[in-house]
This record gives structure tokens, C-alpha cells and sequence, in this order.
């Protein structure tokens, strides 16, 4: 059962354009949201989060903004540089939870 | 400083076999969590260990996969009777304490594949 759903599995953009990854959850009891950056051969970092108090959140070229009712989120990569080329995970959690619920992750391909 | 450190890095196995993946956390960190990436998947959770707590094993897939936490700082997942579907990337991340998410680092992970 995916709690937390990414259902592009990649996305391809221009050296310079937005990139909008988006990611969907199904459970209502989360109430942090994050985006994780992996490249090949390394673990998961961790790039932004939001909490569900907040609708956005901006943090350099990154900017997460949350729908609470359509329980959806998305990550903004703005401009987007060939450096961001990576696998993007969404996650999710909720206060007292022990761990985090992860999406499948979207590739992103920044083209130069 | 190092970050989380995980061993070996590729491990290939028959199915059948035992196997042991070691996770060695960032120092300090008193909370330790094991994912499993299968391929195609998101990470899947394994199991939590915060301090000298009871661990939170409600992630292992099987009462074949266990896991321990030895001095509260490196742990060992052990993997018995290997089944070609435990074929995965095993990631480990810890944290200071679980008070955000977002402090979760994660180890490059062991490429486990089951023969």
C-alpha cells in the first residue's frame, strides 16, 4: 500500500527552466513532507521539507508548496542546472512516527 | 567529519544463504533506521532504534531479517535463508534524535543481490 505516491518516474527539462516534480499521499495523519535528492552510488540527502501548518516553503532555487486538501505537493527547481540531475524522493511523516514513508522518486534530467 | 558508513558495499549472495550488512552511524547519533530500496520501489522501512529503547521492528518483511544495535552505535542487519526478493539496496540513516525528520542522514547503502 503506497502512501505516497510519485507517478512520474522521470522528467526531462532545459538547462535554465523550472523543473516541477509533484508527489501525491493517500494518508492524512502526515504532517511533514520532504524531498530527498539521490544520485547514483550515494544515499539519499535530504533537500526541504514543509510542515503541514505551511503552504510553502522556499529555500534558494528550491521551493515546496503544499496542498493540504488535494494532498499533493510539489518541489520547484528554479532555474535548473545540469548539477540537479539526480532521482528526487518524496517522503512524508507524521509527528511520533518512527519513520519516514517514501515515494518511488522521479529522475530528473536537467538537459545543458 | 564521516558520515554514515555502510559495509560491504555490494554483496552477492545464493538464495539460501545468510547475510550480514553492517551500518556504521554518524557519532552521536542515538537513533538508527534501516530502508530497503527494491528495485522500482521507494524506500521501504525496516526498523528504529533510538537509545537503549526497545527497537521498532515493525518494518522486517519476515522473522527472517533481524537486526541488533551493539553499545548504541553500529548495528547489523542479518538477512537468513536469503530469498531472490530480498534482492535490494539496504540504506541505513541516523539521526541526533527523533525530533525531525528532516535530520535523517542515510549511508550510501549495500547492494544486496540474491543468486
Amino acid at each position: 500500500d503506497q502512501q505516497v505516491k510519485q507517478n512520474s518516474p522521470s522528467l526531462s527539462v532545459q538547462e535554465g527552466r523550472i523543473s516541477i516534480l509533484n508527489c501525491d499521499y493517500t494518508n492524512s495523519m502526515f504532517d511533514y513532507f520532504l524531498w530527498y535528492k539521490k544520485y547514483p552510488a550515494e544515499g539519499p540527502t535530504f533537500l526541504i521539507s514543509i510542515s503541514s501548518i505551511k503552504d510553502k516553503n522556499e529555500d534558494g532555487r528550491f521551493t515546496v508548496f503544499l496542498n493540504k486538501s488535494a494532498k499533493h505537493l510539489s518541489l520547484h527547481i528554479v532555474p535548473s542546472h545540469p548539477g540537479d540531475s539526480a532521482v528526487y524522493f518524496c517522503a512524508a511523516s507524521w509527528t511520533g512516527a518512527n519513520n519516514l514513508f517514501f515515494g518511488t522518486g522521479t529522475r530528473l534530467t536537467v538537459i545543458p | 567529519g564521516a558520515g554514515v558508513s555502510q559495509s560491504p558495499s555490494n554483496k552477492v549472495t545464493e538464495k539460501g544463504k545468510d547475510v550480514e550488512l553492517r551500518c556504521d552511524p554518524i557519532s552521536g547519533h542515538t537513533a538508527l533506521y534501516w530502508y530497503r530500496q527494491s528495485l522500482g520501489q521507494g524506500l521501504e522501512f525496516l526498523i528504529y532504534f533510538q537509545g537503549n529503547s526497545a527497537p521498532d521492528k515493525s518494518g522486517l518483511p519476515s522473522d527472517r531479517f533481524s537486526a541488533e544495535r551493539t553499545g548504541g552505535s553500529v548495528s547489523t542487519l542479518t538477512i537468513q535463508r536469503t530469498q531472490q526478493e530480498d534482492s535490494a539496496v539496504y540504506l541505513c540513516a541516523s539521526s541526533l534524535a527523533r525530533t525531525s525528520p528532516e535530520t535523517q542522514y542515510f549511508g550510501p547503502g549495500t547492494r544486496l543481490l540474491v543468486l
